[in-house]
């Protein structure tokens, strides 16, 4: 079956403008998790998603980034006024809800604000 | 809120023979679940192995196995007879069992970057 997907797979933007970072979970997983991982380090939590609905947010780095996921499948992470500093791979990963069950990570998408 | 040491930063091991990362956690449950994850150059994150606290029993995939001492929250990675497919990061991540919408239930290491040499 498939994995999951993250569009793009690189995207190169100039400071100041809003990029969006898709993830596609793997079918019938309930929990969704974004995190971003600066060049040789650990994940930093972002945000994560039970369904449709994010009842942790406590990682987002700032108001500049916001997530939304419909039909409890695709999410989109949201960055708006990039700064060189959101340069990173942003990495997603799916779960099925049940406890005791492993992340399913994508490939990531190396974002780069020039 | 818990939280996941792994105490090397870098290791190197030569091709065919054995290396154990180590990780240590901290935390007041006493369910949880341990994973560890792979993470090459391709920047692809696997799943190495995983391994549920209630049971006594090491884990053990093929080459890879693990050392889970629950009292003293310790949970060691041995590779056995390393492979050059092997260079990557290796993250400890620790799950605690759902019992709300806290999404850092589930908390990584700062990882380890292992090389394997020819």
């Amino acid at each position: 079956g498939a994995g999951v997907s993250q569009s793009p797979s690189n995207k190169v933007t100039e400071k100041g403008k809003d990029v969006e970072l898709r993830c596609d979970p793997i079918s019938g997983h309930t929990a969704l998790y974004w995190y971003r991982q600066s060049l040789g380090q650990g994940l930093e939590f972002l945000i994560y998603f039970q369904g449709n609905s994010a009842p942790d947010k406590s990682g987002l780095p700032s108001d500049r980034f916001s997530a939304e996921r419909t039909g409890g499948s695709v999410s989109t992470l949201t960055i708006q006024r990039t700064q060189q500093e959101d340069s990173a791979v942003y990495l997603c990963a799916s779960r099925w809800g049940q406890q005791g069950y492993e992340q399913y990570f994508g490939p990531g998408t190396r974002l780069t604000v020039t | 809120a818990q939280t996941v040491t792994q105490s090397q930063p870098e290791m190197s091991v030569q091709e065919a023979e054995t290396v154990t990362l180590s990780c240590t956690y901290d935390t007041s449950e006493n369910n949880y679940y341990l994973f560890w994850y792979k993470q090459p150059p391709s920047r692809q994150m696997i799943l190495v192995i995983r391994q549920e606290a209630y049971k006594q029993q090491n884990a053990t995939e093929n080459r890879f196995s693990v050392n889970f001492q629950k009292a003293a929250k310790s949970f060691s990675l041995k590779i056995s007879d390393s492979q050059l497919g092997d260079t990557a990061m290796y993250f400890c991540a620790f799950m605690k069992p759902v019992r709300d919408n806290y999404g850092q239930n589930f908390v990584f290491g700062p990882g380890t970057r292992l090389s394997v040499l020819p």
